[in-house]
């Protein structure tokens, strides 16, 4: 099984500040990477699919990059409501998919 | 507009089996499949499975092959996932996804299943 994990797991920031939020995987997952956004009490949301194309409606402050086992969710400037909690997918494998553990951006 | 509306929260005995309906709209529903993740209470995200609705065709995570099922009725547009033997550690919001070729781009509302005896 391909294991995702990221980093930090906690990440604090004041509003207007870059975000940089990493994921690395066990073994090449080549650029079948997804990120999602999750706020309290709600299903995940698609931000970024492919490492680097945004979904439909995701703002240009977010961007993604990386292929291989390292990849960046990056937010060029944190609005309030972007804390949340941001999760990696890979789906290198499909149809089998997992998870990376997490990263929380919280207000600083 | 493209909706996933899941079915009401769940209360279980250990043993037991739940089956989480997702009923989809606004979209042909044969042209994308479905995932289902979970998420216990306070951790993360865990992806449990795939369904083809063309073919029915099915693939799930290894830990939980034998305890479940996933299918679909196209004449209702509904996917459905059914999870058998409940243990205490299967409390947690299951969601269904729409499956867009290399990523899951709408999500159900959750279900809550709680097993307790």
């Amino acid at each position: 099984e391909i294991v995702l994990t990221q980093s930090p797991a906690t990440l604090s920031l004041s509003p207007g500040e870059r975000a940089t939020l990493s994921c690395r995987a066990s073994q090449s997952v080549r650029s079948y990477l997804a990120w999602y956004q999750q706020k309290p009490g709600q299903a995940p949301r698609l931000l970024i699919y492919h490492a680097s194309n945004r979904a439909t409606g995701i703002p240009a402050r977010f961007s993604g990059s990386g292929s291989g086992t390292d990849f960046t969710l990056t937010i060029t400037s944190l609005e309030p409501e972007d804390f949340a909690v941001y999760y990696c997918q890979q789906r290198s494998n499909w149809p089998l998919a997992t998870f990376g553990g997490g990263t929380k951006v919280e207000i600083k | 507009q493209v909706q996933l509306v899941q079915s009401g929260a769940e209360v279980k005995k250990p043993g037991a089996s739940v089956k989480v309906s997702c009923k989809a709209s606004g979209y042909t529903f044969t042209n994308y499949g479905f995932s289902w993740v979970r998420q216990a209470p306070g951790q993360g995200l865990e992806w449990m499975g795939w369904i083809s609705t063309y073919n029915g065709n099915t693939n799930y995570a290894q830990k939980l092959q034998d305890r479940i099922t996933m299918t679909t009725d196209t004449s209702t547009t509904t996917a459905y996932m059914e999870l058998r033997s409940l243990r205490s550690d299967d409390t947690a919001v299951y969601y269904c996804a729409r499956e867009a070729y290399d990523k899951s781009d709408y999500w159900g509302q959750g279900t809550l299943v709680t097993v307790s005896s």
